[in-house]
């Protein structure tokens, strides 16, 4: 197992833009889901991906979008950056609904 | 729907209990429990499966009680490490949209 890993760890964004946030899973977890934690507060559910399909969103926006690839990566984009986007975005996979998700250390998103 | 967790937060001493609870309104196919230290990702600790029995290892272990959607932490003995804030998850149904709990902040002092 090499774990999740995410990419960049910190990033800074100007309002209007957009930016893509990378995660890579461990061999195996076919499920990989998205979150928004913003200082102090637990984790926001965005969505989630099983088998490459969105199978569950949470209450975000549509400039919230995402992607996962056969090889157990998955992308994050978000469009049009307002101030409030900024947060920790942390990316979770899952091997199967019997195990837990692990998470990977997060993109810190500032957005100025 | 966000589920709800008790207390806010705790503080206990080296050695002492705790007990952390987790409810939701819908029914639930499953809860899972997490820590997250400071600065650190949650580090996934157990998942309770409707249907399942209550898990644990050594000083930390949870319950389900599925008539009530509610599911409790019990750390025992605890220990310096165990501080940080708890989440619990909860899913309506598999891969449908997992939602994290406020969080419980824990701290044990020496």
């Amino acid at each position: 197992e090499t774990g999740v890993t995410q990419s960049p760890t910190h990033l800074i964004k100007t309002r209007g833009q957009q930016v893509t946030l990378r995660c890579s899973s461990q061999s195996g977890h076919n499920t990989v889901s998205w979150y928004q934690q913003a200082l102090g507060q637990g984790p926001q559910f965005i969505f989630q991906y099983y088998r490459e399909e969105e199978n569950g969103r949470g209450n975000f926006p549509p400039r919230f979008s995402g992607l996962q690839f056969p090889n157990y990566s998955s992308e994050l984009n978000v469009n049009a950056l307002e101030l409030d986007d900024s947060a920790l975005y942390l990316c979770a996979s899952s091997f199967s609904n019997n195990y837990g998700y692990t998470f990977g250390s997060g993109t810190r998103l500032t957005v100025v | 729907q966000q589920p709800v967790q008790s207390p806010q937060a705790v503080i206990l001493r080296e050695g002492e209990d705790a007990v952390i609870n987790c409810s939701s309104s819908k029914a639930l196919y499953s809860v899972h429990w997490y820590r997250q230290k400071h600065g650190e990702a949650p580090v996934f600790l157990m998942i309770l499966l409707k249907g399942g029995e209550q898990k644990g290892h050594e000083k930390i272990s949870a319950s389900f009680n599925e008539k009530k959607q509610q599911s409790s932490l019990y750390l025992t003995a605890s220990q310096l490490s165990y501080s940080g804030t708890y989440f619990c998850g909860t899913e309506i149904d598999y891969g449908q949209n997992f939602v994290f709990g406020p969080g419980t902040r824990l701290s044990v002092l020496p």
